[in-house]
């Protein structure tokens, strides 16, 4: 089976600029997770969605950072305006269900420099 | 509050040598799921191997096991028989009961050499 695709693979915006990242996911997962992974660091969540609806959301710095998941398939992350503590690694992740042992699997992400 | 305490920054090994990489966890939940993933220089997160917390049975995937101490709150992953292709970060997850985020540990950098 395909997995999660994503894209761009990398981006690089001066401070202030707006970026999009883009997300499919396996076919047929309901289930589908933005994280943000700082250099150094493991991923953090920044948003899940169980089809169209945000499950949580509560790390997303809303300020800048909105989400979207039409249709329950295809998401994109926003970011306006970047700041340079943004630079990071977006990954994207799906799974069939929300459920506590469901393995969740990640696309390539995509690598940010804020300049 | 969850949390995960991966206390090994690097590890080395050679090749076709055992090796255990370390996860401690917090919760106090009943009901849990740990999580280990591998993440190679180029990027992907790669799922290895699942436990439950009322799984009684140490889980076994090809050459990766999880020793899992409930009592120590432990969920060591044991790579057998390393090969270079194991060279990575690999990074201990846990999620609780429910919608609840998964929560990754700072990750162990493995070397495996010749």
């Amino acid at each position: 089976e395909a997995g999660v695709a994503q894209s761009p693979r990398y981006k690089i915006i001066e401070k202030r600029q707006s970026v999009a990242f883009w997300c499919n996911p396996i076919s047929g997962h309901a289930t589908l997770y933005w994280y943000q992974q700082i250099l150094g660091q493991g991923p953090k969540l920044l948003i899940q969605f169980q089809n169209n609806g945000v499950v949580d959301d509560s790390q997303l710095p809303k300020d800048r950072f909105s989400a979207e998941r039409l249709k329950g398939v295809d998401s994109t992350l926003k970011i306006q305006p970047a700041k340079l503590e943004d630079s990071a690694v977006y990954l994207c992740a799906s799974s069939l269900s929300g459920g506590q042992n469901q393995p969740q699997h990640f696309g390539d992400g995509t690598r940010l420099s804020i300049l | 509050a969850q949390k995960i305490t991966q206390t090994q920054p690097g590890m080395f090994v050679q090749e076709k040598e055992a090796v255990t990489l370390d996860c401690t966890y917090d919760t106090s939940d009943q009901s849990y799921g740990l999580f280990w993933y591998k993440q190679p220089s180029s990027g992907e997160m790669i799922f290895l191997i699942y436990q439950g917390s009322y799984d009684e049975q140490n889980a076994t995937e090809g050459r990766y096991s999880l020793n899992f101490q409930k009592a120590r709150k432990s969920a060591n992953l044991v790579i057998s028989a390393s090969q270079l292709g194991d060279s990575a970060m690999y990074f201990c997850a846990m999620r609780q009961t429910g919608f609840q985020k998964l929560v990754f540990g700072t990750g162990t950098r493995l070397l495996v050499s010749p």
